[in-house]
């Protein structure tokens, strides 16, 4: 069965600050991979996806991700944090059913970021 | 607003009892997920459904049953509730093509 793992389970970053978040997943076959973002008290936003093609995504509020297939890894990366970047983050994979969103999304547990400014 | 709605926000009910949690899709969209969210399991995938018609089970317990209706808004049934209940229920809607899923606000459900 398909695993989502992320590394870190709390990060704690000054404003300004680089932040990368890593996500490896376990599948052989071909994946659509996937960046949310959850602010306190909100639904899950969709921060960007890959599904192929480049693999450095670039998605909203400055975030990217780069998709290394050798490694089953999809890290996210932002250069300079800011204060209203405090949120989780979660990561999920879906096995590619030609290039669209279907199927179920599988997660990792989440990475809690509190930037403080 | 995703354009998934989902309701009640929050409900909050006695061990042993049935609740039914409602998702309305974004428009367009024709398959609905739910998911359970707790601090220790984290995001967990409940069932699928597509076009009316069930898709794929997850960790769905067998007290927990839902479906989707023809005009697309889908319910979740959870009965003889328990405290190991009390979580974040999500429901994501997708029209399966290229732009992702679209999560709605949750139900928060607490069992006392």
């Amino acid at each position: 069965a398909q695993s989502v793992s992320q590394h870190n389970h709390h990060v704690i970053l000054s404003e300004a600050a680089s932040l990368e978040l890593g996500c490896n997943y376990s599948y052989g076959g071909t994946v659509n991979l996937f960046w949310y973002v959850q602010y306190p008290g909100q639904h899950l936003q969709l921060l960007l996806k890959y599904f192929s093609g480049d693999p450095l995504v670039k998605g909203i509020k400055g975030f990217e991700a780069e998709f290394i297939k050798s490694k089953f890894s999809f890290n996210l990366r932002k250069p300079s944090v800011q204060w209203s970047d405090t949120a989780e983050y979660f990561c999920a994979v879906n096995l590619n059913a030609g290039g669209t969103s279907y199927g179920k999304l599988t997660f990792g547990q989440g990475t809690i970021l509190t930037v403080h400014p | 607003d995703s354009g998934v709605t989902q309701t009640p926000k929050h409900l909050i009910t006695a061990t042993g009892q049935r609740v039914t949690l409602r998702c309305s899709p974004r428009s367009g969209d024709l398959s609905v997920y739910w998911y359970q969210q707790s601090l220790d399991q984290g995001l967990q995938f409940l069932i699928h459904y597509y076009n009316g018609e069930e898709r794929a089970k997850g960790n769905i317990l067998e007290r927990f049953s839902a479906q989707q209706f023809p005009d697309l808004h889908s319910e979740l049934n959870l009965s003889s509730l328990e405290l190991g209940d009390s979580a974040l229920y999500f429901c994501a809607s997708s029209v399966g093509g290229s732009d992702g899923y679209t999560f709605g606000s949750g139900t928060r459900l607490t069992v006392v």
